[in-house]
């Protein structure tokens, strides 16, 4: 199994560019999420599924969409990047609650 | 707003002592877990203890929780190398709010000394 992974792992953008982001797992979990890590900061929940179909947000979910067409598939999307989003995302999912499996992350550098 | 504090910040401590960090929070709970951080990795989860469970081991861990201080501790016994990370502990919303979400700490920088 390659558990949780996001694609891309990398990638700089200009203000005012698109992107999304992908998140895949392979152990059929009902829940995702995703986090952006900042300096200091720890994890903050940017939005969240809890199955196919469905979306919440999180703590800080402006500037941010997400979509779950898919049980195993989680976009988190980018209309308009921003320097302030600069950050690390991680995607992440769990069975239901408790515990939850991390990706290894996407650094998004823009500027 | 972050649920769960950390104590200290950092901490370097040389290879084979005992390492323990601290977890505050503010509201009631039903789980609180602890997850590890390797530079530039994402979380690994390390343990979960219910509100009902005042301490739990895992190998080298210790966990202890009280709800009556909102707070918690990990405990790393025999330190190595290999354990030199961030420690965040994770808090969902409690039994009024669902624990489907969970609000992390901003962690403890663990440095072992070989």
């Amino acid at each position: 199994n390659a558990g949780v992974t996001q694609t891309p792992k990398f990638r700089v953008l200009k203000t005012g560019q698109s992107m999304t982001l992908l998140c895949a797992q392979d152990m059929n979990h009902e829940y995702m999420y995703w986090y952006r890590q900042d300096p200091g900061m720890g994890l903050r929940l940017i939005h969240y599924s809890v199955g196919e179909g469905t979306t919440a947000k999180g703590e800080v979910p402006d500037g941010y969409n997400v979509s779950r067409l898919k049980k195993q598939n989680f976009l988190l999307g980018l209309e308009s990047a921003a320097p302030s989003q600069t950050s690390v995302y991680f995607c992440a999912s769990s069975r239901f609650w408790e515990t939850q499996y991390f990706g290894p992350g996407t650094r998004l550098l823009v500027l | 707003s972050q649920q769960g504090e950390e104590d200290p910040q950092a901490l370097s401590i040389q290879e084979g002592e005992n390492a323990t960090m601290n977890c505050s929070y503010k509201t009631s709970i039903n789980n609180l877990q602890w997850y590890r951080q390797n530079s530039g990795r994402g979380l690994v989860h390390l343990i979960l203890i219910r509100s009902n469970e005042r301490e739990k081991h895992s190998g080298r861990l210790r966990v202890t929780l009280d709800t009556s201080k909102k707070s918690s501790s990990l405990l790393i016994t025999a330190s190595r190398a290999a354990d030199t990370a961030s420690y965040f502990c994770a808090t969902d919303a409690g039994a009024n709010f669902g624990n489907e979400k969970l609000t992390f700490g901003t962690g403890t920088r663990l440095t072992i000394i070989p």
